[in-house]
């Protein structure tokens, strides 16, 4: 089975430029969760999407935004870039919503340098 | 949304035991308490999930004592491959807005 698959794996970005980062969660799982990890840190939440709709938002500026589509695949974009936006970017899913259980899947991440 | 403290750095010789222990002291009553290993440049992986008590998995043994705000993982004989990064984390119900913190990096020792 193939596991939370993430692209692109790299890609470099000149300030004030925008990206778009994508997601396939695991087959049944109808939650996807944005993470940004800045290095030396742990990964911070930014989204949380779950059947379609926005569960959850980090303390994330505007410039972040993020959906998801009817196949549970998700995006997440990001305007204006700033020098400080370089990171690995996270993508996780699991099943949805339980009443306490909660077990994340990750993707290998996206890695994003902003010149 | 409960945080956690872990020790910053562990070292220990192959072979041996190694249990790192996370603080917890807001947890709610409906968390769950949540180990994940990460190497550099991967994305975090689920070791081992409990609640209370004792919870043991192939790879590693989670103990929680009965007030909940603390939780020790616990890796029998240790090999270089599980020097890496390890999180403690408590999760909200259902959510998946986790706080991972800075983690506990092991360093493994031949």
């Amino acid at each position: 089975d193939a596991g939370v698959t993430q692209s692109p794996t790299h890609l470099i970005k000149t300030r004030g430029q925008q990206v778009t980062l994508r997601c396939s969660p695991i087959s049944g799982h109808k939650s996807v969760s944005w993470y940004q990890q800045v290095l030396g840190q742990g990964p911070q939440f930014i989204f949380q999407y779950y059947e379609k709709e926005e569960r959850g938002r980090g303390n994330f500026p505007d410039r972040f935004s993020a959906r998801q589509f009817p196949n549970y695949s998700s995006e997440l974009n990001v305007n204006a870039l700033l020098l400080g936006d370089s990171a690995l970017y996270l993508c996780a899913s699991s099943p949805g919503r339980s009443s306490g259980a909660n077990v994340l899947t990750f993707g290998a991440g996206s890695r994003l340098t902003v010149l | 949304l409960a945080k956690t403290t872990q020790p910053i750095s562990m070292d220990s010789y192959e072979g041996q035991e190694v249990n790192i222990t996370c603080s917890h002291n807001n947890i709610a009553t409906n968390d769950y308490i949540t180990w994940y290993q990460q190497f550099p440049s991967q994305g975090p992986r689920f070791i081992i999930q409990g609640y209370k008590t004792k919870v043991t998995n192939e790879v590693a043994s989670l103990f929680i004592p009965a007030d909940r705000k603390s939780s020790t993982l616990s890796l029998p004989r240790v090999s270089l491959s599980d020097t890496a990064v390890y999180y403690c984390l408590v999760g909200d119900n259902g959510a998946n807005n986790l706080f991972f913190g800075t983690g506990t990096r092991l360093t493994v020792i031949p």
